[in-house]
């Protein structure tokens, strides 16, 4: 039962590179996030989809795409990366709906830091 | 459009005491509610979740939580603080619509002293 995966667990980038985080849950969730999340600011939407094919864009967006080919999979992609992307990044999935009452599940996060 | 409010972005206990973390919330709907927890470098745990049935909610490492609709309150407690219970301690509400996303609390962080 793997539930939300990960990877890499750490990277040290330097600034402008790219890199790709990515995310792979095995329940059949429907919805999958991505959140950062920095010291005093508790947990920051980046982006979001409720099922393959549709992303949508949460609270802090920008220097950040995303895709959702299969169900399974969720990678975040930062595009040309800057000190302000330092934080750590977690992927989270639910079954979603109104009022559903579903768990979030959490992978174990990706600490990133940008130089 | 949901929003939580946690009310002590720091709570300090002794251990052995009562614990107790606030939360408020603002919903459409009746939503379902949760608490997690994050201990320091690792990442989130549910603690418990309410969804519609009991009030008194019982989660894991002896925490409940009580849904006061009256008060748009889901309050965390523990009747006796453990040193392991140092923490971030996180509450959330569900969406009001499909489509819309989990609403965290800023946070509260637990410290238990010796």
């Amino acid at each position: 039962n793997a539930g939300v995966t990960q990877t890499p667990k750490f990277q040290v980038l330097k600034t402008g590179q790219s890199m790709t985080l990515q995310c792979a849950q095995d329940m059949n969730h429907e919805y999958m996030s991505w959140y950062r999340q920095d010291p005093g600011m508790g947990l920051r939407l980046i982006h979001y989809s409720v099922g393959a094919g549709i992303t949508d864009q949460g609270e802090v967006p920008n220097g950040y795409n995303v895709s959702r080919s299969t169900t399974e999979d969720f990678p975040l992609r930062l595009l040309s990366a800057a000190p302000s992307q330092t934080s750590v990044y977690f992927c989270a999935s639910s079954y979603g709906g109104v009022n559903s009452g579903n768990t979030i599940y959490f992978g174990e996060g990706s600490w990133l830091t940008v130089v | 459009a949901q929003s939580v409010t946690q009310l002590d972005s720091h709570v300090s206990v002794s251990e052995g005491t009562p614990v107790l973390l606030r939360c408020n919330y603002s919903s459409s709907y009746s939503p379902s509610l949760f608490w997690y927890v994050q201990h320091p470098n690792k990442g989130l745990q549910l603690l418990l979740k309410y969804t519609s049935a009991a009030t008194l909610v019982k989660g894991i490492n002896g925490f409940e939580a009580e849904f006061k609709k009256s008060e748009t309150s889901f309050h965390l407690t523990k009747p006796s603080a453990h040193m392991s219970d140092a923490a971030e301690y996180f509450c959330v509400v569900s969406p009001d619509n499909y489509g819309q996303n989990f609403v965290f609390g800023p946070g509260t962080r637990l410290s238990v002293l010796p």
